[in-house]
C-alpha cells in the first residue's frame, strides 16, 4: 500500500517568505508526527495529532511555525516568515493508534532551504 | 531529552554480526523500546521494537536486558545496505506518545 507522502520534496525560498509543506499519512492512521532534521543533527520533535484530540504542540520552536490537520488525514506544516535557520529536513511521520505497539511510518520528508 | 545514550559511531565487517547497545537507565514499567534505522536521503525506518522480551524479525534481533536498563540491536550479518544511522527510543503512551529521538549510532559497513 502507499507509504506516508511528502509534497514538495524540495523547496527553496527566500528569508522572510511563507512556506507550505504538505503530508498525506498512511490512510486510516489516526496519529501524526512532524520533526525536524537539521544536517547531521537527530530528529527534534515539533507537533503530534492524535484523531480529533487537541494537537501536542510542545516542539514547536516559535509562533511563526504552525500546523493544522485537516479532517484527520492530510496536514500542512506553515513556518512564516522564514529565516535561514530554518533550513533543515522536514519529516512527518504516521501511525495507526496509541498503543505503544504500533510503530510509526514516515515520508522521505521535505528539505528546505532559506537563502 | 531523548532518555537514551548510544554511541555515536560503531564500524563493522560485511557479513559479521553486529550488535549496537542502547542505554536507558531510567525507563519506566510501560515503556517499550523501540529501534529505527536512517539511510542516506531518506527518512527513517521501523527495524523492531519489544517490552520485555527479547524479539525477532526478518530485519534484526532485539536483546532486552533483565532490568531493561539497556538493550541491544543485533543485526546477524551486516550488508553494506545496512549502513545508517540506528535510533534506540523509549516510548510511552504516559507522556503524550511522542517518540524522542536523539542523536542515534552510525554505522558503516566495511566490504
Amino acid at each position: 500500500g502507499a507509504g506516508v507522502s511528502q509534497s514538495p520534496s524540495n523547496k527553496v525560498t527566500e528569508k522572510g517568505k511563507d512556506v507550505e509543506l504538505r503530508c498525506d499519512p498512511i490512510s486510516g492512521h489516526t496519529a501524526l508526527y512532524w520533526y525536524r532534521q537539521s544536517l547531521g543533527q537527530g530528529l527534534e520533535f515539533l507537533i503530534y495529532f492524535q484523531g480529533n484530540s487537541a494537537p501536542d504542540k510542545s516542539g514547536l520552536p516559535s509562533d511563526r511555525f504552525s500546523a493544522e490537520r485537516t479532517g484527520g488525514s492530510v496536514s500542512t506544516l506553515t513556518i512564516q516568515r522564514t529565516q535561514q535557520e530554518d533550513s533543515a529536513v522536514y519529516l512527518c511521520a504516521s501511525r495507526s493508534g496509541q498503543g505503544v505497539g504500533s510503530p510509526l511510518h514516515f515520508g522521505n520528508g521535505t528539505r528546505l532551504t532559506v537563502t | 531529552d531523548a532518555k537514551t545514550t548510544q554511541p555515536n559511531s560503531m564500524e563493522s565487517n560485511e557479513e559479521e554480526p553486529v550488535h549496537l547497545p542502547c542505554n536507558h537507565s531510567t525507563i519506566s514499567g510501560t515503556d517499550y523500546i523501540h529501534w529505527y534505522r536512517q539511510l542516506p536521503s531518506q527518512g527513517p525506518e521501523y527495524v523492531i521494537h519489544g517490552l520485555t522480551s527479547n524479539v525477532n524479525n526478518r530485519m534484526a534481533s532485539l536483546a532486552i536486558a533483565e532490568d531493561r536498563k539497556s538493550s541491544t540491536l543485533i543485526l546477524h550479518r551486516a550488508t553494506l545496505r545496512d549502513a545508517a544511522v540506528y535510533y534506540c527510543i523509549r516510548h510511552s503512551s504516559n507522556t503524550g506518545n511522542q517518540f524522542y529521538f536523539g542523536t542515534g549510532t552510525s554505522l558503516t559497513v566495511i566490504p
